[in-house]
């Protein structure tokens, strides 16, 4: 069964970095993309960028590209999520989701959600 | 930046009626790069239509999508209680994606 499993969610203070985590598991990581979805709280869906694990090209929305780092880690199939420092806008769900030019995002994690608060 | 625009914001019916909800596209989209997704209240998406028209294996044949160029549609023909949901579109071709801002299907 492919499966992607997301990091707990996490509570921080403006200006703290985080990463966040999606490991992937029944399908061979290195040759699909990932992507991460932002959800802000009540909010619709904002695609953030995406990565290809085989080599690590990168694309990233223009919203969010100086905003955040998108990496992978092909020895243990995880993609991360990635912020030097946090503001409160920050503040959502954050969803990673296997990826491809075919099918769009086909398989979802379950969601990480991330509070930014002083 | 292509940019998906969905209507309407929120539809109200009644199950067993028509759906037909709508995502235009700021220009031109490949026919082979428009999905859509059904997202529930607390749950993460889940793929419904890639490719404009192919269905996705969990979800049964009462929806269909269409379209082409700027225009293209989600048709739900019958609505059951489960459908009630909110809906995006979105395009994946070329290292941009973008979705549209959906459109919550509600029960009357």
């Amino acid at each position: 069964e492919v499966q992607l499993v997301q990091s707990g969610a996490e509570v921080k203070k403006p200006g703290e970095s985080l990463r966040i985590s999606c490991k992937a598991s029944g399908y061979n990581f290195i040759s699909s993309w990932i992507g991460w979805v932002r959800q802000m709280p009540g909010k619709g869906l904002e695609w953030m960028g995406i990565i290809y694990p085989r080599d690590s090209d990168t694309r990233y929305s223009p919203s969010f590209q100086r905003q955040v780092t998108i990496s992978a880690d092909k020895s243990i199939d995880t993609a991360y999520l990635q912020w030097n420092s946090l503001q409160a806008s920050d503040t959502a769900i954050y969803y990673c989701a296997k990826s491809g030019t075919y099918y769009g995002m086909d398989v979802w994690g379950q969601g990480t959600t991330v509070t930014v608060s002083s | 930046e292509i940019v998906l625009t969905q209507s309407p914001g929120t539809l109200s019916l009644s199950p067993g009626e028509r759906a037909t909800l709508s995502c235009r596209a700021s220009q031109s989209v490949g026919s082979s790069y428009l999905a859509w997704y059904q997202q529930k209240p607390g749950q993460a998406p889940r793929l419904l239509i890639y490719g404009t028209s192919n269905r996705a294996t969990d979800f049964p044949d009462r929806f269909s999508g269409s379209g082409s160029g700027t225009d293209f549609t989600l048709t739900i023909s019958r609505l059951e209680p489960e459908d009630f949901a909110v809906y995006y579109c979105q395009q994946y071709g070329g290292s941009s994606w973008t979705f549209g801002q959906g459109t919550k299907v509600e029960i009357k």
